[in-house]
């Protein structure tokens, strides 16, 4: 089946710090999404990318679609310690309607102060 | 806030029962995913309902089932509850984009 690779799994930075995680498909998507989860918490939609080659800003937040179809970045610029949480992407293999999210295993973001 | 509601946020239960998780979409949305995240899985999709009919099915167990109403409010049906069904169950709505609601954690003794 689809696979997203995300990495890196975790990351432990210093607050002011910028943050980069990507992931990578075996096969193309049609829609990034890149979430943030809190502990119990549903994920957060931040960024939500739907052409080949686009680059968004959200924020303090920039995440881009490859040319490729087969991977996407999150950046997240001088970090604040409400950035801590789980960073998930998603990408959407979309097939006649179906919508189904593919999710990579998350990125585990730790602020020291 | 999503505006994506699902009930009830908790619920512990025992193996081999029936439980029934309610989520209600956001305004104007027709379809709804839901999905199943446990620590060793990940999130996973389930099944996607759009406008009251079933669109795409993903890893769901013939235990467990679906349904969206008219008024598009869907339930996540789990029978004969094993051990290993316990787990955060969420549901989604939207089109291109999915927006998540909060959750239920289910836990079953």
């Amino acid at each position: 089946g689809q696979q997203l690779n995300q990495s890196p799994q975790s990351m432990f930075i210093q607050e002011g710090e910028d943050v980069s995680m990507n992931c990578t498909s075996s096969s193309i998507f049609n829609t990034w999404l890149w979430y943030k989860q809190d502990p119990g918490e549903g994920p957060v939609l931040l960024i939500a990318l739907y052409k080949a080659g686009e680059l968004t800003s959200n924020g303090r937040l920039t995440a881009q679609f490859g040319i490729t179809r087969k991977d996407s970045f999150l950046n997240i610029s001088a970090s604040i310690p409400s950035d801590v949480g789980i960073y998930f992407c998603a990408g959407s293999p979309w097939t006649q309607g179906a919508q189904k999210l593919v999710f990579g295993q998350g990125t585990r973001l730790t602020i020291n102060p | 806030d999503s505006g994506v509601t699902q009930t009830p946020k908790h619920l512990i239960t025992a193996t081999g029962q029936r439980v029934t998780l309610r989520c209600s979409p956001r305004s104007g949305d027709l379809s709804v995913y839901w999905y199943q995240q446990s620590l060793d899985q990940g999130l996973q999709f389930l099944i996607q309902y759009y406008n009251g009919e079933e669109r795409a099915k993903g890893n769901i167990l013939e235990r467990f089932s679906a349904q969206q109403f008219p008024d598009l409010h869907s339930e996540l049906n789990l029978s004969s509850l094993e051990l290993g069904d316990s787990a955060l169950y969420f549901c989604a709505s939207g089109e291109e984009t999915q927006y998540f609601g909060p959750g239920t954690r289910l836990l079953v003794l």
